[in-house]
């Protein structure tokens, strides 16, 4: 069965300091790969997502950048983050496809507060 | 407007009530789905459907797809079911799935 792991659950960090969110996926090939991003009381807003290795699309430029350096791993990175960095992280895969298509399956999230 | 709309956005309920969540989308999709936030903060997915109706236990999803609309129903429902449900498209032609901001519902014991 296919499993999404994402860590760590919760995360403090000073304004300034770098982020590595890391997420990995189990028991599926060639999965497409989103990153979002929830606001206290708000909708998911996309970030990145990714059809391939290596592949990168940007939603919202920001202070935020992704990589895919394997088929089934996803990195949510910063370089120094700010106080509007603080969220609610989500990390999901679907099917691979041309097309959005296919369920989406979440990690359980990471809580990001950045003080 | 958003191109994905929930209504209502907040929902009390007794327990036992029959519960009815509405979605409205206005882009083209190859599907809809429902999910359920747990107060945690973990998403699950409910449904996908592109047509007609789905049941799985006490919950049922359905859409119109002339009318660009779905509904989530809850029957027979129980504080269990307490949670955010969120309705997304999945936009045809893209790898996109569109979020409404989700309908937050407490059932009362």
């Amino acid at each position: 069965s296919q499993t999404i792991h994402q860590w760590p659950a919760t995360l403090v960090q000073p304004v300034g300091s770098p982020l590595s969110l890391e997420c990995t996926v189990e028991g599926t090939s060639n999965p497409n790969l989103y990153w979002y991003r929830q606001a206290a009381g708000r909708g998911l807003q996309l970030l990145f997502y990714s059809v391939g290795i290596g592949q990168i699309s940007s939603e919202v430029p920001q202070n935020l950048s992704a990589s895919r350096p394997q088929d089934r791993q996803f990195i949510l990175s910063s370089k120094k983050l700010l106080l509007s960095d603080s969220g609610f992280y989500l990390c999901a895969w679907s099917v691979r496809g041309r097309n959005a298509r296919g369920p989406l399956h979440f990690g359980n999230g990471t809580r990001l507060t950045v003080t | 407007k958003n191109e994905v709309e929930q209504s209502p956005q907040n929902l009390t309920a007794q327990e036992g009530e029959f519960i009815t969540i509405n979605c409205s989308y206005s882009v083209g999709i190859s599907a809809l789905h429902w999910l359920q936030q747990h107060p945690g903060g973990g998403i699950v997915s409910l449904f996908m459907l592109s047509s007609g109706k789905k049941k799985h236990g006490r919950l049922i999803a359905t859409i119109n797809i002339q009318e660009k609309h779905s509904s989530l129903h809850i029957t027979a429902s129980h504080p269990r079911d307490s949670a955010v449900y969120i309705c997304a498209a999945s936009t045809s032609g893209t790898y996109k799935y569109i979020f409404g901001t989700g309908t937050r519902l407490k059932v009362l014991a």
